[in-house]
């Protein structure tokens, strides 16, 4: 599976969109970008998933590159339940797969 | 809305001894999975479960852990004998199997192992 890269942290003041950002430059046409995010030491957290075209769910928005080199997921207006690390995962096939996790961006929602 | 769920939240044992975490995925699920976080760590994949078979497990799944699915609710994992390194928060995930790269795990709330 590609390697993904995520800044350590980011900040983002509550009610405002947090934008956090991926690079997975090395991605191939069949895999996926998946986001996770885990809140404190709880489960980590489905949140969104894409392969090329944009995609918007309760929760988040997901853009894609067009050289699907890099990838953004929006969360229109956080709250400071947001705050948690969230993780950028490319995955490839079908059926039972592995889930890589890295270290993530560890976003603060601020008051 | 379907959760897995794991018990218990926390077990306590004492190095050396067996201990069996247990989960029960979402019920229309075919694929499941263990994962475990060392505190401050990243999570890491142990194995994952289709068919009553384990289809792929990493270096950290040595003999000293197996997986069961029991009956047609539960999904264990057994540490035969657990050593301090052990320690660790373990999450149990489940998916539903679809083809095409579509396919979603959700996570467990996980299960505190603390061996002393």
């Amino acid at each position: 599976d590609a390697k993904t890269t995520q800044p350590p942290s980011m900040d983002c003041a509550e009610g405002r969109a947090a934008n956090l950002p991926c690079n997975h430059s090395t991605i191939s046409g069949n895999e996926y970008v998946y986001w996770y995010r885990q809140i404190h030491s709880q489960g980590p957290q489905y949140i969104i998933h894409g392969l090329k075209n944009n995609e918007t769910n309760e929760m988040a928005s997901l853009i894609i590159t067009e050289d699907r080199k890099s990838s953004t997921l929006i969360l229109p207006h956080a709250t400071l339940r947001d705050t948690a690390v969230y993780y950028c995962i490319v995955v490839s096939g079908a059926g039972s797969y592995q889930l890589t996790f890295g270290k993530g961006t560890k976003l603060s929602v601020i008051p | 809305e379907p959760e897995v769920t794991q018990t218990p939240s926390h077990q306590v044992t004492q190095m050396g001894q067996e201990v069996i975490l247990r989960c029960v995925p979402i019920s229309n699920h075919l694929y499941f999975y263990w994962y475990r976080q060392i505190l401050g760590q990243k999570v890491e994949f142990l194995v994952s479960f289709y068919n009553n078979e384990i289809s792929e497990k990493s270096e950290i799944f040595d003999d000293q852990f197996s997986v069961e699915r029991p009956d047609g609710s539960n999904f264990t994992l057994k540490i035969r004998s657990t050593k301090l390194e052990d320690s660790a928060m373990y999450f149990c995930a489940s998916s539903f199997g679809l083809a095409g790269g579509l396919d979603t795990q959700y996570f467990g709330p996980g299960t505190r192992l603390t061996v002393l």
